[in-house]
């Protein structure tokens, strides 16, 4: 059984603040670890498909980090608006079509 | 842009009836999924399902559960006869560009 971690359970930050999350995932074979990000009533959206060690993506203020030989990947908030507030989940696949795992994901709180 | 889409959005059942979840996967995709997500517990794997036919399954994919895929757009999930810890948000994904895309889920509640 694979463990998908995810720190820390909640956080709320207010207007402006700058924050980041940890994903913990198995480090041997690893094949991609993916991000999600899921608002209340809607569809969970995909943010990032991270593959290689190092690897550091980007889309707009959030960039997400990869460290595949520790088993970790990081996303970062910068100067979170009150829309960015949703749970932040983290998955990973045993292969590219195969099922994914998930961590229990992050909820954040963005107060304006 | 192409999205899956989930009916109905919310389903109330009463304990032993059968239900069926329906999605529609963005149209190019080969490869589907049903995950659950019990209240405050994570996303879990149901089956996955490529070339009409079931690929994968969880332990809880048991013989209650079946998918269809009945005309080539719909993708379907029956509960023959649904329990009280049935009760769950289901989503369904579609693989497409690397990744899976989700529908926003059926918030199944038994009763």
């Amino acid at each position: 059984i694979l463990n998908v971690e995810q720190s820390p359970q909640s956080l709320h930050v207010q207007e402006g603040d700058s924050t980041n999350f940890t994903c913990s995932f198995p480090s041997s074979n690893f094949y991609a670890l993916h991000w999600y990000r899921w608002e209340t009533a809607k569809s969970p959206e995909a943010l990032f498909v991270m593959t290689l060690n190092g690897d550091e993506k980007k889309k707009g203020r959030i960039s997400a980090t990869l460290n595949t030989k520790e088993g970790y990947s990081y996303l970062y908030i910068k100067g979170s608006q009150p829309e960015d507030s949703a749970t932040y989940l983290c998955a990973f696949p045993n292969s590219g079509y195969s099922t994914l795992t998930f961590g229990k994901g992050t909820m954040l709180l963005v107060s304006p | 842009e192409p999205e899956v889409t989930q009916t109905p959005s919310h389903q109330v059942t009463q304990m032993g009836q059968e239900v069926i979840l329906r999605c529609v996967p963005i149209s190019n995709h080969l490869y589907f999924y049903w995950y659950r997500q019990i209240l405050g517990q994570k996303v879990e794997f149901l089956v996955s399902f490529y070339n009409n036919e079931i690929s994968e399954k969880s332990e809880i994919f048991d013989d209650q559960f079946s998918v269809e895929r009945p005309d080539g757009s719909n993708f379907t999930l029956k509960i023959r006869s649904t329990k009280l810890e049935d009760s769950a948000m289901y989503f369904c994904a579609s693989y497409g560009r690397d990744t899976q895309y989700f529908g926003p889920g059926t918030r199944l509640t038994v009763l």
